[in-house]
């Protein structure tokens, strides 16, 4: 059974740091995606990772796949407030997706 | 817009009531999917269906039915609503078959008291 664990929780971060968030899935995957979710809304997709060593990067947001390792990570650079958001990650389960328990980001001046 | 539409977007009801929810697309995708999202859980699938009666359960089932008798409805049924059953409920489609990206809708946000 495939399970997804996400890590932190939460992170609370100031404004120009950098910072990693961390997803591994438990059983063999070859597609990652992350989503982001603002207070109240519905989910937006962030990055589609197709295959191992994929790297995506969208302003200060970069996500990579290890499929060996069966981690992705989503880096963020010089964060800003307008980043502070949950984000999920999803790894693929024959027709459907496993989500993790999500990161709430907050970012503070 | 994922030309997805849930509704009702809010409800109240009572414990042992039964409760429908409704998916509609406007896209004409096999794949649609219910999820509901509850804080330290994030989301978790309730049930999934790729076709016209064809349908299959998620990590989350029990207590809960879905029906698609046609291409762009998904209904979610609670029988008898529990206050367990209290969550955020999203609907999602896959426009690239069974295992792609997914696009939600606005969600449903359900209190059972």
């Amino acid at each position: 059974e495939l399970k997804v664990e996400q890590n932190p929780l939460f992170l609370s971060m100031q404004e120009g740091k950098n910072y990693t968030i961390y997803c591994n899935y438990s059983t063999t995957s070859d597609r990652l995606y992350w989503y982001r979710q603002d207070p109240g809304k519905s989910l937006e997709s962030l990055f589609v990772l197709l295959s191992n060593g994929a790297v995506k990067q969208e302003g200060r947001l970069m996500a990579s796949l290890d499929t060996k390792a069966r981690l992705s990570t989503l880096h963020i650079t010089a964060a800003v407030h307008d980043l502070s958001a949950t984000y999920f990650c999803a790894a693929d389960n024959t027709d459907k997706l496993i989500f993790g328990t999500g990161t709430r980001l907050q970012v503070f001046p | 817009d994922a030309g997805i539409t849930q509704s009702p977007r809010h409800k109240v009801t009572e414990t042992g009531t039964p409760v429908t929810l409704r998916c509609h697309q406007t896209e004409n995708h096999r794949y649609m999917y219910w999820y509901r999202q509850d804080p330290g859980h994030g989301l978790r699938l309730i049930h999934y269906s790729y076709g016209v009666k064809d349908t299959d359960k998620g990590e989350v089932s029990d207590g809960y039915s879905v029906s698609r008798s046609k291409t762009e409805d998904f209904l979610l049924t609670l029988e008898s609503a529990t206050s367990s059953q209290t969550s955020v409920y999203f609907c999602a489609i896959s426009r690239t078959g069974g295992t792609g990206e997914l696009f939600f809708g606005e969600g449903s946000r359900l209190t059972v008291l």
